[in-house]
């Protein structure tokens, strides 16, 4: 089974509906992640949390919220889609560094989302 | 901020050629640094790291070693196999916080 699991795996929607997006980790981690990726630009940080209680905005947060509904669940909201929020999503995961000097995280498969 | 700049693809090689894509990054300190392969209709998984200056990071025949002088980290490949098609991205990780990627490097090997 999958360690770091995303639902849906695919989606289209139309502009101005409300999406969620979700993650589920069975790796025990405390930290999670939401990413885009777009051709040529790499993967954005959306958002990211360190434990249940802590949620922290990434690089390109507007348009987005997130919700920590427990340690092995991480969803992402898409209050109002536009068509520029067409994009692969990938959640990620990572356990508490160990003599603090690096960060490996575990991606899921991803979810591409389509606004129209 | 931290950043980090891969070269430009997408690269196509044959089966059997040496594979180099570079990496360069920008950072205060001294980062701990990531390659990360994505196959096709997959996430992202760790190829190899390098947490300090000189270190080599290697996997299935892949390595990069961790240039500080030349604030580079490129990835290394001697012979590429058609299995190595994917997209490559290099990232750092500065205070085991967040990662920083690249734009990503899409690789196609062909027979």
């Amino acid at each position: 089974d999958a360690d770091v699991t995303q639902t849906p795996r695919n989606r289209i929607t139309k502009t101005g509906k409300r999406i969620m997006l979700e993650c589920s980790q069975t790796k025990g981690h405390d930290r999670m992640y939401w990413y885009r990726q777009d051709p040529g630009l790499g993967l954005r940080l959306i958002y990211y949390s360190f434990d249940v209680k802590d949620i922290n905005k990434g690089e390109i947060s507007d348009g987005y919220s997130v919700s920590r509904q427990a340690q092995a669940k991480f969803s992402l909201s898409l209050e109002s889609a536009i068509p520029n929020q067409t994009a692969l999503y990938f959640c990620a995961t990572s356990d508490l560094p160990r003599g603090g000097t690096y960060n490996e995280q575990f991606f899921g498969p991803g979810t591409r989302l389509t606004v129209l | 901020g931290n950043s980090v700049t891969q070269m430009e693809g997408p690269v196509t090689l044959s089966e059997e050629a040496f594979l180099t894509i570079n990496c360069t990054y920008t950072a205060t300190g001294y980062p701990s640094l990531f390659w990360y392969v994505q196959y096709p209709g997959e996430g992202l998984q760790l190829l190899l790291k390098a947490t300090k200056a000189d270190d080599k990071g290697s996997n299935k025949g892949f390595e990069a070693t961790y240039r500080k002088e030349t604030t580079s980290f490129h990835l290394e490949k001697g012979s590429v196999q058609v299995s190595d098609s994917a997209v490559y991205f290099c990232a750092l990780s500065q205070g085991a916080q967040k990662l920083v990627f690249g734009q990503g490097t899409r690789l196609t090997i062909n027979p």
